[in-house]
């Protein structure tokens, strides 16, 4: 089992609709969780964090953490095609120097 | 704030040379740097953790011998791929974290083509 695992998708979804990704984890000791968008050819930049179970939101960007469930989830409201990427779960488990583990990555692809 | 600089942003070279890759944190102190690579259409793969003042922790099957890891500061740590080859190529990034929970901001990245 992979540490942390993600759908590759492609994930379809049309232009306004709600795209919903997942990711789940193994370390159930796991503290802080993070979703990265990465556009082909590009490096990844961070979207947002979540520590706390429940809900997060950011604009039209929402985190949602289970801890219990040992997943976490990000929704995109309004998908607009600009937000066709590869949208990275990244995992820190508290250990030194913080370091993230890394999901697969889902690829949403958003059509007008 | 939390910004990463990475240079070259692309390079070419010949079979066999070395290329150094260079990461800094502008406005931040990183005692801990991190060095991925990613294949085309493939995630991010873990090279090493860069640790200012010591010697890289090399994560399993990376050859610490041809990619050399140098953190000679708190706010630069270079990667040199030495005598590169063809199968080398790849889209090299760095990361680096203020630290607490905010998780990491990455470099720009380096395409490097090896013919």
């Amino acid at each position: 089992q992979k540490e942390v695992e993600q759908n590759s998708g492609p994930l379809s979804v049309p232009e306004g609709a709600i795209a919903s990704l997942n990711c789940t984890y193994s370390d159930r000791g796991s503290q802080s969780f993070f979703w990265y968008r990465q556009y082909s050819g590009k490096s990844p930049e961070l979207i947002m964090f979540i520590y706390s179970n429940g809900d997060k939101e950011d604009g039209r960007f929402t985190a949602q953490l289970n801890k219990a469930s040992q997943y976490v989830s990000l929704l995109i409201r309004d998908s607009q095609p600009s937000d066709s990427a590869t949208y990275l779960c990244a995992v820190n488990k508290g250990n030194a120097g913080n370091m993230l583990t890394f999901g697969g990555g889902t690829r949403l692809m958003v059509k007008p | 704030g939390a910004v990463v600089s990475q240079h070259p942003s692309r390079v070419i070279c010949k079979s066999g040379t070395s290329v150094k890759i260079e990461c800094r944190s502008l406005d931040f102190q990183a005692t801990t740097m991190f060095w991925y690579r990613q294949f085309p259409k493939q995630s991010l793969m873990l090279m090493a953790t860069s640790n200012e003042g010591s010697k890289a922790t090399y994560e399993q099957g990376v050859e610490k011998d041809k990619f050399l890891i140098n953190h000679a500061s708190l706010t630069l740590s270079t990667l040199t791929v030495t005598s590169a080859h063809p199968e080398d190529s790849s889209f090299y990034i760095c990361s680096a974290s203020k630290g607490g929970v905010r998780g990491y901001t990455f470099g720009s990245g380096t395409r490097l083509t090896v013919v």
